[in-house]
């Protein structure tokens, strides 16, 4: 089956640093990839589309200078949370669709901002 | 956009009783309607989908089942066991496109 594969799982960053985090579909192409952000013991709340080769797109209310994100190619998307700060720590996934199957999550990455 | 609302938050069973969780979606458009079951610390796993041509599909202990016409869909788990704990989610939107999430139910298994 399809295999997502996000790193790093967790990373603990000071306050005004950034960080950056990489979803890879192993053994597909993804020309559409998900970032969603997770509270705990709360729903994934969507935060942008990352379309390979394009600009992603930003759901109302996620800033995208804070929230950046690449898609340079089929496997890659990477989401830069920039100047963190500590509001900015939680539970961060992406997912990504292969074709005739469904959505697959990659393992999550845990930001603890300090 | 689309809105998806879950219930029960909660829900606790005991061992090998059914477990029933409902959906309700907005967007009459959407047509992919998946179930994801997320353990502590862990991604969410998809453990079945539907889409709206079919009115219900199965998979050994747990089955789905959805009513285009009053936008609901449900997830059904028979003979539940301890490791169905858990927190499941269910989705909806385009297929190809993006997915809203429900809330979430938090179903505890009691031996």
């Amino acid at each position: 089956g399809a295999v997502v594969s996000q790193h790093p799982s967790w990373v603990i960053c000071k306050s005004g640093t950034s960080v950056k985090i990489e979803c890879r579909s192993l053994d597909f192409q993804a020309t559409t990839m998900f970032w969603y952000r997770q509270f705990p013991k709360q729903s994934l709340m969507l935060m942008a589309t990352s379309n390979e080769g394009s600009k992603a797109t930003y759901e109302q209310g996620v800033e995208k200078d804070k929230f950046l994100i690449n898609h340079a190619s089929l496997t890659l998307s990477t989401l830069t949370v920039t100047s963190a700060h500590p509001e900015d720590s939680s539970f961060y996934i992406c997912s990504a669709r292969e074709k005739g199957n469904g959505y697959t999550f990659g393992s999550g990455t845990r930001l603890t901002v300090v | 956009g689309e809105n998806v609302e879950q219930h029960p938050s909660t829900l606790s069973v005991q061992e090998g009783d059914s477990a029933v969780i409902k959906c309700t979606y907005s967007d009459s458009a959407s047509n992919y309607f998946p179930w994801y079951k997320q353990e502590l610390g862990k991604r969410p796993q998809l453990i079945i989908d539907i889409r709206s041509n079919v009115g219900e599909k199965k998979d050994q202990r747990i089955a789905v089942t959805l009513n285009k016409t009053a936008k609901h869909f449900s997830l059904h788990i028979t003979e539940t066991q301890p490791e169905d704990s858990a927190v499941y989610f269910c989705a909806a939107g385009l297929s190809d496109y993006k997915l809203s999430f429900g809330a979430g139910t938090t179903v505890t298994v009691r031996a």
